[in-house]
């Protein structure tokens, strides 16, 4: 299957600083790519969506200041947590798909883990 | 009530067990729906996926959707330590991907 690198794959950072964490598609093109989070034993809950060359569409319930979106290029989009607290620590996921009609697949990355302390 | 359920478990088998696994969904616009494995601290890898009611064959795994009663399996043959993870069920529709998940079953296959 096709690749998705994310980067860092954890990160431990001091309450009210900025984290970025990049999601690159690696052999192919990525019209559109998702963000999750994740806590401790619970399911993966879709943030935004992110289609190449526009705004992200956020989830309800979703900071859209605090999470900020970038999906500049086919292959990388990014997702700074600006002025992180505790409470955003957890487990941020990506994945992308081509969107291709017949391709419905979607692959994900590995995963960040993000520590505030 | 979430749109997608799934009994978190724990649940564990001898190996060799066939394994079930099920989720219930409530969002009749779901066209397709997929099931993925999560090792731990990693992200999730597709296993399977269907279009429609019926069954689904890959290797030991078969997936099973009852689009009437809103029920989706999985199940696992001659499971095996490896399968040890946590299998997320997931409902999509459209072609742009929006997936939603369970809360995810973890397994453990005990040698």
């Amino acid at each position: 299957g096709a690749v998705v690198s994310q980067h860092p794959s954890w990160v431990i950072c001091k309450s009210g600083t900025s984290v970025k964490i990049e999601c690159r598609s690696l052999d192919f093109q990525a019209t559109t790519m998702f963000w999750y989070r994740q806590f401790p034993k619970q399911s993966l809950m879709l943030m935004a969506t992110s289609n190449e060359g526009s705004k992200a569409t956020y989830e309800q319930g979703v900071e859209k200041d605090k999470f900020l979106i970038n999906h500049a290029s086919l292959t990388l989009s990014t997702l700074t947590v600006t002025s992180a607290h505790p409470e955003d620590s957890s487990f941020y996921i990506c994945s992308a798909t081509t969107g291709r009609t017949m391709n419905t697949e979607a692959f994900f990355g590995q995963g960040t883990r993000l520590t505030v302390v | 009530q979430k749109e997608v359920e799934q009994d978190p478990g724990p649940l564990s088998v001898p190996e060799g067990a066939i394994v079930s696994l099920n989720c219930t969904y409530s969002n009749s616009a779901f066209q397709y729906f997929m099931w993925y494995r999560q090792y731990s601290r990693k992200g999730p890898e597709l296993l399977m996926y269907t279009y429609s009611s019926g069954n689904k064959e890959d290797g030991r795994f078969t997936a099973q959707v009852d689009k009437s009663s809103k029920y989706i399996s999985l199940f696992i043959r001659d499971s095996q330590p490896s399968d040890s993870a946590t299998y997320l069920c997931a409902g999509g529709r459209g072609s742009n991907y929006k997936l939603t998940f369970g809360k995810g079953t973890l397994l453990t296959v005990n040698p």
